[in-house]
């Protein structure tokens, strides 16, 4: 399985764009770049998926540049509820585990 | 529709004891997994049901641990007997699909609220 780096924890005002960068440099060809959400107390959640370009959805755009090795989570005009650990994942199949990184923790403040 | 749901959402025992938990995936979900995090850890695979069949069992920690799945539904997790360093939280996840129907995109994981469970 790629492994991933992103950073640690980021912190943003409300109403503020949210970007989170993940490297992913040893990406197979056939892998996804998925992302999941935590709130405290939950378990993930799912975000967002891509396997090349760019995609969005009612909650986040994921941006994948043409050579994999990294991916940016954005979250527009973030609000307070959007306090959370965001994981980036790299999945080898549809059906296969999980591998959870630290995340990053996004703190937003009013 | 109901998400996936474990029970018990906490339990508290003394090292030695039996603990069992367990998980109901989303109706229909052929896949269901269990994950753990202990404290200050990662989040880990345990293991990996597709139906009634253990896919992948590579993260389960030792023979102290025994996963079921009756009949392809709910999923139970024993640990017998529970040491120290099984406190953590335990979360079951499920997605639909199965292994013959290629279906990339349609691979989100669901996951429960989590069991805590704590070994003192």
């Amino acid at each position: 399985l790629a492994k991933t780096t992103q950073p640690i924890s980021m912190d943003s005002y409300e109403g503020q764009e949210v970007n989170i960068t993940c490297s992913h440099n040893n990406i197979a060809t056939n892998d996804y770049i998925t992302w999941y959400q935590q709130f405290p107390s939950q378990g993930p959640r799912f975000i967002i998926q891509g396997y090349k370009t760019k995609v969005t959805n009612e909650v986040a755009s994921l941006f994948i540049p043409a050579d994999r090795k990294s991916s940016t989570l954005s979250l527009p005009r973030v609000s307070l509820s959007d306090t959370a650990v965001y994981y980036c994942l790299v999945r080898t199949d549809s059906w296969g585990k999980l591998q959870f990184g630290a995340g990053t923790q996004v703190v937003v403040t009013p | 529709e109901a998400g996936v749901t474990q029970f018990p959402s906490h339990s508290v025992i003394e090292k030695g004891q039996t603990v069992t938990l367990r998980c109901d995936p989303i109706s229909g979900h052929d896949n269901l997994y269990w994950y753990r995090r202990v404290m200050g850890k990662e989040i880990k695979f345990l293991l990996h049901f597709v139906k009634e069949s253990k896919q992948d069992e590579s993260g389960m920690p030792n023979n102290r641990f025994l996963a079921e799945r009756t009949g392809g539904t709910y999923s139970t997790l024993k640990v017998q007997p529970a040491e120290l360093e099984d406190s953590g939280v335990y979360f079951c996840a499920s997605s639909p699909g199965s292994l013959g129907t290629p279906n990339p995109w349609n691979t989100e994981a669901f996951f429960g609220q989590g069991t805590r469970l704590t070994v003192v």
